[in-house]
């Protein structure tokens, strides 16, 4: 399956900074995905990310909060802004996996970033 | 949207014992997975499985797409199984998100 590497792996931060997490791809892909998992619940996709235009967010989320860059095919970022308590959740991205070498074909996640804000 | 729902909510196990995990979606769907989520959060993809029948030693999955469920099976389960397993969809739009049900919490006792 394709390989995603994703930076930072845990953080812990204080309210009111910004964080910014890396995934990085061995593969060029056109759609790249942001999920959020808040503490013992499921996965929420925050927004799609294409290379070339802008992100597109889900319901409930917004670029000021959580803007996100994609650079080239192999690579995006989001950023957590002016960070509470409530941001304290595992981030996660995803990307659909045409190698095959998998179990059939879907998608794929990086390892995510568990974010704690103190 | 489309609605997901995962039951049992929580299943402890005796090792070695076998468990059936139920996935049930509210309209059709073009993509069906199941993943494991380690205790350090990873997301493991199990099985892509919108229709048929898969297996991988000792989990396998079945979807039944005109039923709109699917189950994933563990047999012989080992304290290693223990974690959460989601079941996620995607619609038949095909914009890649994917929608996760509550999922499953497994202990795996020794």
């Amino acid at each position: 399956s394709a390989v995603i590497s994703q930076k930072p792996s845990r953080d812990i931060c204080q309210r009111g900074t910004s964080l910014t997490i890396q995934c990085q791809v061995d593969s060029q892909v056109t759609m790249m995905f942001w999920y959020r998992q808040q503490p013992g619940q499921s996965l929420t996709l925050i927004a799609t990310a294409n290379q070339g235009s802008e992100a597109t967010y889900e319901s409930g989320f917004v670029i000021d909060k959580f803007p996100i860059s994609r650079p080239n095919l192999t690579f995006s970022t989001l950023t957590v802004s002016n960070m509470s308590p409530e941001d304290s959740s595992i981030y996660l991205c995803s990307v659909e996996d045409h190698s095959g070498r998998g179990w059939g074909y879907g998608y794929t996640f990086g390892s995510g970033t568990r974010l704690t804000v103190v | 949207g489309i609605q997901v729902e995962q039951s049992p909510p929580d299943l402890i196990l005796q090792e070695g014992a076998n468990s059936t995990l139920r996935c049930n979606f509210s309209d059709s769907v073009n993509n069906l997975q199941w993943f494991h989520q380690n205790p350090w959060g990873q997301l493991i993809n199990l099985f892509y499985i919108p229709s048929g029948t898969k297996q991988n030693g000792r989990l396998s999955a079945t979807t039944v797409a005109t039923e709109r469920y699917s189950l994933l099976y563990i047999s012989s389960s080992q304290t290693t199984d223990s974690g959460v397993y989601f079941c996620a969809v995607g619609g038949s739009s095909n914009t890649g998100k994917l929608i996760f049900g509550q999922g499953t919490t497994l202990q795996v006792k020794p």
